[in-house]
């Protein structure tokens, strides 16, 4: 069974570094083609992709937000951290985890997501 | 990448059948036979309800399809059922090993 669970601070002041942890089990991200995403969704409005790392340790960053973007993996601890630096308050969101199968182009299992807001 | 464009709402009575577009340019939805559609009730995470353009997952009901044509996408949803109320969204690859989103449409079932 593929679950993934998201966990960090639900608040975080503007200018601050968020680091969020998505842990996983059902999968390893050790295995060829594995890969995870992480997808933010502003309170009520659409989903956006941020990044992604693959099994052999390749990253990916959406264009808008990678110079404050940085994922990484410990696959030993079948954990995921994305960090986001300079927060502000335009990057309140619920923070989404989510699996990429081998040789898919889509997100199968998505973690419950977090709450993250920032706020003075 | 601008998100991609969707209705904001839809609706239709139970059996119903309605349909949710999806478009985008040709280098995402038109350049690529990776649409995948995700639906998403209130508080919960999406859930992949089509991807490869039209292709189900195990476990969804045939009543969902997904086509595509040119730049847009398309969600038939086929007798409607109370259940399937929620927000649905598209998404694209986009080149470059990054996806974008479409703005999401709400589907009332009246």
């Amino acid at each position: 069974q593929v679950t993934l669970k998201e966990s960090g601070p639900a608040l975080v002041k503007p200018t601050q570094t968020l680091t969020l942890t998505c842990t996983f089990s059902g999968f390893s991200l050790s295995t060829s083609g594995m890969r995870v995403s992480w997808i933010r969704q502003p309170p009520g409005k659409a989903l956006e992709w941020l990044a992604r790392i693959d099994w052999d340790d390749d990253k990916f960053y959406s264009a808008s937000l990678k110079t404050r973007l940085t994922i990484s993996k410990d696959t030993s601890k079948n954990q995921v951290v994305l960090t986001v630096t300079n927060m502000d308050p335009v990057d309140t969101a619920t923070y989404y985890c989510a699996r990429i199968p081998p040789n898919g182009v889509y997100f199968d299992y998505w973690g419950q997501g977090t709450l993250v807001t920032v706020s003075s | 990448q601008s998100a991609l464009t969707q209705p904001r709402s839809v609706s239709g009575s139970p059996g119903q059948s309605v349909t949710i577009s999806c478009t985008g340019t040709s280098s995402d939805v038109g350049g690529y036979n990776y649409i995948s559609w995700y639906q998403q009730r209130p508080g919960k995470a999406p859930k992949l309800m089509i991807y490869d353009v039209s292709k189900r997952p195990s476990g969804v009901p045939d009543r969902f399809s997904g086509s595509k044509s040119g730049n847009t996408a398309s969600l038939t949803i086929s007798g409607l059922q109370a259940e399937d109320e929620a927000d649905y969204y598209c998404c694209s690859y986009a080149g470059s090993y990054t996806w974008v989103f479409g703005g999401g449409t709400k589907l009332t079932v009246l």
